[in-house]
């Protein structure tokens, strides 16, 4: 069964480096999601990604953050410089429909866990 | 922005049935209701969803009430890998993502 994948699976960085979250979605796939969930928190939206541009994006997802899909494969989320505060697991997701049509479905990955020191 | 509510946890015997509620009081007509679960240390997953007839799949059955203001996900024989937060969502016709609530923290005791 197709399934989204992520890298890396776990990550440890240091406050202010930059830091860089693959994926790499469903082959047929057309929308693309990152999530995150603080430990012990909800699953909170990020930024949607469309036809190479960001479609929505949420008040988490600032200058800091930005995705790129560079080779039509991998979709990525770079953080420019990590805060102790996006220590969190990171998901992406995508999906081959629209879902504002009511009948597509997400498929999420199994995160990558970023721990900033 | 139309809202679902839904208890914080719920317990269920192994091999019994599970009914997990949730209320959307203002739900549109467009609007559908999609459940997604989470199992520990996982990323979201999909179960079912519906507009307005009861829909059966492979992992649940979804009953719509007949004025869409609330449903209930039904997990027909409840097993120890059933133990997850579950997700109720409505997804309007301008959405194009998911906006996850706290969901209902589903125990399944052997």
């Amino acid at each position: 069964e197709p399934e989204v994948t992520q890298t890396p699976s776990h990550q440890v960085t240091q406050m202010g480096q930059e830091v860089i979250l693959r994926c790499v979605p469903i082959s047929n796939h057309l929308y693309f999601y990152w999530y995150r969930q603080i430990l012990g928190q909800k699953v909170e939206f990020l930024v949607s990604f469309y036809n190479n541009e960001i479609s929505e994006k949420s008040e988490i997802f600032d200058d800091q953050f930005s995705v790129e899909r560079p080779d039509g494969s991998n979709f990525t989320l770079k953080i420019r410089s990590t805060k102790l505060e996006d220590s969190a697991m990171y998901f992406c997701a995508s999906s081959r429909q629209f879902l504002a049509g009511g009948t597509g479905e997400l498929f999420f990955g199994e995160g990558s866990r970023l721990t900033v020191l | 922005d139309a809202k679902t509510t839904q208890p914080n946890s719920m317990e269920s015997n192994e091999e019994e049935p599970v009914h997990l509620p949730c209320n959307h009081s203002t739900i549109s007509g467009t609007d559908y209701i999609h459940w997604y679960r989470q199992l520990p240390s996982q990323g979201p997953e999909y179960v079912i969803h519906g507009l307005t007839s009861n829909v059966n799949n492979r992992m649940a059955s979804l009953a719509i009430a007949e004025d869409r203001k609330s449903s209930t996900l039904i997990l027909h024989r409840a097993t120890l890998r059933d133990a997850a937060v579950y997700y109720c969502i409505l997804i309007m016709n301008r959405d194009d993502k998911i906006i996850f609530g706290k969901g209902t923290r589903l125990h399944i005791l052997p």
